[in-house]
């Protein structure tokens, strides 16, 4: 399988725990997003990457939360000290200029389901 | 501030009947506009997109989307659903000022029944 592929698919940890989640992009796409997504919402951006650059970070995204893309291929997405409220879909995407001439087509991984109890 | 706004949370329609799902956005500039599907237990997937050109886009499955600048408007139609289209829909709009992030609506749950 050649698609964004996302590890664990499912977590349960304690309130207080760190969790860190795992994202490999489709091998030469340059740009790795994370989004979160809640039931009934749709996917909220976190973070992007281009490379290994870390270019924009939402508001959403809390000291607790920190990404990395140390070597511009795959990405981990960690949350330290855990909160109820942090239950949720992490979805990865990526994406690359060759696709699309730059235009945004993202292609998604199948998530990372935390629930925090 | 950029918004999109997806004006039908849950639908409910019978096969055969034609599909209309409303997306408008808040985006200054030139904006890419799409439209992602998600069906049950399934990765986000493109359903089409417009970039630029003949505003009437088709995409996979026989949806297309017209993109009305004057409105601001991006709505996803099919004139016939079928049961297989049971899914999320949600419309999406990016921008070479978020570096192509994308800005989702909140979805539209579309139930298509027998």
């Amino acid at each position: 399988d050649t698609g964004v592929s996302q590890d664990p698919r499912h977590k349960i940890t304690k309130r207080g725990q760190n969790v860190t989640f795992r994202c490999d992009p489709i091998s030469e796409h340059n740009r790795l997003y994370w989004y979160r997504q809640t039931l009934g919402q749709g996917p909220e951006f976190l973070t992007y990457f281009q490379n290994e650059a870390q270019l924009e970070k939402s508001r959403l995204l809390s000291d607790r939360f920190s990404a990395e893309r140390p070597k511009g291929s795959f990405s981990t997405l960690e949350i330290q000290r855990t909160e109820q409220g942090d239950s949720a879909m992490y979805l990865c995407a990526s994406s690359s200029p060759k696709v699309g001439a730059g235009t945004g087509e993202l292609f998604f991984g199948e998530g990372s389901r935390l629930t925090v109890l | 501030a950029q918004s999109v706004s997806q004006h039908n949370h849950h639908v409910i329609l019978s096969e055969a009947a034609s599909l209309e799902l409303g997306c408008n956005y808040s985006y200054g500039g030139t904006v890419n506009l799409f439209w992602y599907v998600q069906y049950p237990g399934q990765h986000l997937q493109l359903l089409l997109k417009y970039f630029s050109g003949d505003p009437l886009v088709k995409g996979i499955k026989g949806f297309e989307a017209e993109f009305i600048k004057s409105k601001f408007s991006f709505n996803l139609r099919k004139p016939s659903v079928q049961w297989s289209d049971t899914a999320e829909y949600f419309c999406a709009v990016n921008s070479i000022n978020s570096g192509y992030a994308l800005n989702f609506g909140k979805g539209t749950s579309l139930l298509v029944t027998p």
